[in-house]
């Protein structure tokens, strides 16, 4: 079956700009969970979304927001965009049970 | 809240040669899970092993065991016979409300020859 997608691979964004990030969830996966890694901070939780619901966020900016479609898919969108920004963003995916988060290959974000 | 451990910033193995990474775990809650990633260069997380607090046994994967410990809370990766396919960084994670995984910092593991 086929894994989790996110779209684009990598970006290069200017301080102010504001970006969206997608992922497409395994089939008949409820829950996508949105993940920050820098390598200052380690991996920090941004949100997840099931059944088009935000059950949990993290703590970050209100920069920082989401949304889950009907098919599952979701994205992520960060406005005004910092340099400290700069990192790899996951998403996994995952019924929304406690078991099984299936990760996709991340987005590099590049602020400049 | 969940808090994971991990004290080896990094290891080095010989190929072919057995390593174990070190995770210790606190929890309120009853029942849990812990879980394994492995991100190579690439960024991808890749799942590698389970451990539900209840298992009777320890979780086994082909080459990764755990050595799951629940008095002392600690939840370490065994793997068996090292490649060199095997150099990445490793992550021990716990899942808390709402599908919300906890990570420790992670250890990057090097196999040489």
């Amino acid at each position: 079956k086929a894994g989790v997608t996110q779209t684009p691979r990598y970006l290069i964004k200017t301080r102010g700009q504001q970006v969206t990030l997608s992922c497409s969830p395994i089939s008949g996966h409820r829950s996508v969970s949105w993940y920050q890694q820098t390598p200052g901070q380690g991996l920090q939780f941004l949100f997840e979304y099931f059944s088009e619901t935000q059950r949990n966020k993290g703590n970050f900016p209100g920069r920082f927001s989401g949304r889950q479609f009907s098919n599952s898919r979701s994205e992520m969108n960060v406005s005004t965009l910092e340099l400290g920004d700069s990192a790899l963003y996951l998403c996994a995916s995952s019924t929304g049970q406690g078991h099984g988060y299936t990760f996709g290959s991340g987005t590099r974000l590049t602020v400049v | 809240a969940q808090k994971i451990t991990q004290t080896q910033p990094g290891m080095f193995v010989q190929e072919k040669e057995a390593v174990t990474l070190d995770c210790t775990y606190d929890t309120s809650d009853p029942s849990y899970g812990l879980f394994w990633y492995k991100q190579p260069s690439s960024g991808e997380m890749i799942f590698l092993i389970y451990q539900g607090s209840y298992d009777q046994q320890n979780a086994t994967e082909g080459r990764y065991s755990l050595n799951f410990q629940k008095a002392r809370k600690s939840a370490n990766l065994v793997i068996s016979a090292s490649q060199l396919g095997d150099s990445a960084m490793y992550f021990c994670a716990i899942p808390g409300t709402a599908s919300k995984l906890t990570f420790g910092t992670g250890t990057r593991l090097q196999v040489t020859l």
